[in-house]
């Protein structure tokens, strides 16, 4: 079955910095890569999504970008702000509605 | 739009006895929604999927007897925990899947046994 690996799992950056987060999957059928931000006690809330038929994909100041090739996509915050800190999880999906998620990332960010 | 809502957004029960959590679709018709479990500080575990009107399809190690789903119309799946045991005290989300492959989280529900 499909594996993903997200890094890093802690990342702290000072507010207006950029911020990248790291997910490689394992499955090459793999075709849908979305991006999840979860609050402390909430659920998560879909922030943006990419295709295998596209490389990048831009929405404000978050990007996703995706190398099939290699196996692996990014998540890409730009002009970080302190309400952006929250756990950050990438998964994989090769269709049939089952999606494999990255262990999360941990994203603080300091006024 | 893609809003899903769950209830109770916590509960707590004593050993022994069930609970039922509801997780609506609020502005999409879902075929098939999804029942997930976390514990803190980690990530999502997928427990079963459920379509409506067919039996859910447990995950391998999930007791389809503990927790029991039942996906009676295309806007509401329903999760009981049977006989909850404090080990059942856990983070319960449920997603539902709109267009292809995107699935929408529910706030999540706490669940305390004691």
């Amino acid at each position: 079955g499909e594996n993903v690996e997200q890094h890093p799992s802690t990342l702290s950056v000072q507010e207006g910095d950029s911020a990248v987060i790291k997910c490689t999957y394992s499955d090459s059928a793999s075709n849908y890569f979305p991006w999840y931000k979860q609050e402390l006690g909430k659920g998560p809330q879909l922030i943006i999504d990419i295709r295998s038929n596209v490389g990048e994909k831009k929405d404000q100041r978050i990007a996703v970008t995706l190398n099939k090739t290699a196996k692996h996509f990014s998540l890409h915050i730009t002009e970080t702000q302190p309400e952006d800190s929250a756990v950050y999880f990438c998964a994989a999906s090769p269709g049939y509605s089952t999606l494999t998620f990255g262990k999360g990332t941990m994203l603080l960010v300091s006024p | 739009g893609a809003v899903v809502s769950q209830h109770p957004s916590w509960v707590i029960c004593k050993s022994g006895t069930s609970v039922k959590i509801e997780c609506r679709s609020l502005d999409f018709q879902a075929t098939t929604m999804f029942w997930y479990r976390q514990f803190p500080k980690q990530s999502l575990m997928l427990m079963a999927t459920s379509n409506e009107g067919s039996k859910a399809t447990y995950e391998q190690g999930v007791e389809k007897d503990k927790f029991l789903i039942n996906h009676a119309s295309l806007t509401l799946s329903t999760l009981t925990v049977t006989s909850a045991h404090p080990e059942d005290s856990s983070f319960y989300i449920c997603s539902a899947e709109q267009g292809f492959d995107e699935q929408y989280f529910g706030p999540g529900t706490r669940l305390t046994v004691t």
